[in-house]
């Protein structure tokens, strides 16, 4: 069975550094991209980016990038989001999904990892 | 930045049918995705490469396509459809994915 699991919330400070992870099982995690979404309160779905597992190759929005990193460890068959300071407008749920090769589009998502920034 | 535009909300009654558009300049050029979101769970694909149905999702629902615009047409809607749905394709290079606006489908 196809999973993505994410880690668990995470409340921080402004200025503080977060990385956040999703865990892939059932399948060859080498293989499939693997996107990041976010999900601000009451708002809609925003493609952040997205990387290759297999040889790392990333990809950013523009709206995201220089704002967050994306990597992976193959090893463990799991990828991350980081950020290095955290501002209260990162609070959000964050998704990782899968993407389909060939057919295209987001088949499995990770259960999102709730991030809340605050002083 | 490239934008999806999807109508905020569509209302519909029991069996009747719900139809969400999904309008941009690439939608030619590039798939379409449809995604259902229900309250507090992650997004689920209903309908992918503008018509095409996963495994699993009922056949009430599908998608088609005419020029920019797509369309995700649910026929015979069911309370459990009530849910947040969104349009997803890429911009005209294919180098960035982009998710719609969302649309809101309450059944009355």
């Amino acid at each position: 069975e196809v999973q993505l699991v994410q880690s668990g919330a995470e409340v921080k400070k402004p200025g503080e550094s977060l990385k956040i992870s999703c865990k892939g099982s059932g399948y060859s995690f080498t293989t499939y991209w693997i996107a990041w979404v976010r999900q601000m309160p009451g708002k809609g779905l925003e493609w952040m980016g997205i990387i290759y597992p297999g040889d790392s190759d990333t990809r950013y929005s523009p709206s995201f990038q220089g704002q967050v990193t994306i990597s992976a460890d193959k090893s463990i068959s799991t990828a991350y989001l980081q950020w290095s300071s955290l501002k209260a407008s990162d609070t959000a749920m964050y998704y990782c999904a899968r993407h389909q090769p060939g057919e295209g589009g987001f088949d499995y998502w990770g259960q999102g990892t709730l991030v809340t920034v605050s002083s | 930045s490239y934008e999806l535009t999807q109508p905020p909300s569509v209302s519909v009654s029991p069996g009747q049918t719900a139809r969400i558009t999904c309008s941009a300049d690439a939608l030619p050029k590039q798939y379409a995705y449809w995604y259902q979101q229900k309250p507090g769970q992650a997004p689920v694909l209903v309908i992918y490469k503008d018509s095409e149905r996963p495994s699993g999702i009922p056949e009430r629902f599908s998608g088609s396509s005419s020029g920019t615009t797509v369309t995700l047409t649910i026929s015979g809607v069911q309370a459990e459809d009530e849910a947040d749905y969104y349009c997803q394709s890429a911009d005209s290079s294919g180098t960035y994915c982009v998710f719609g606006t969302g649309t809101k489908v309450t059944v009355l």
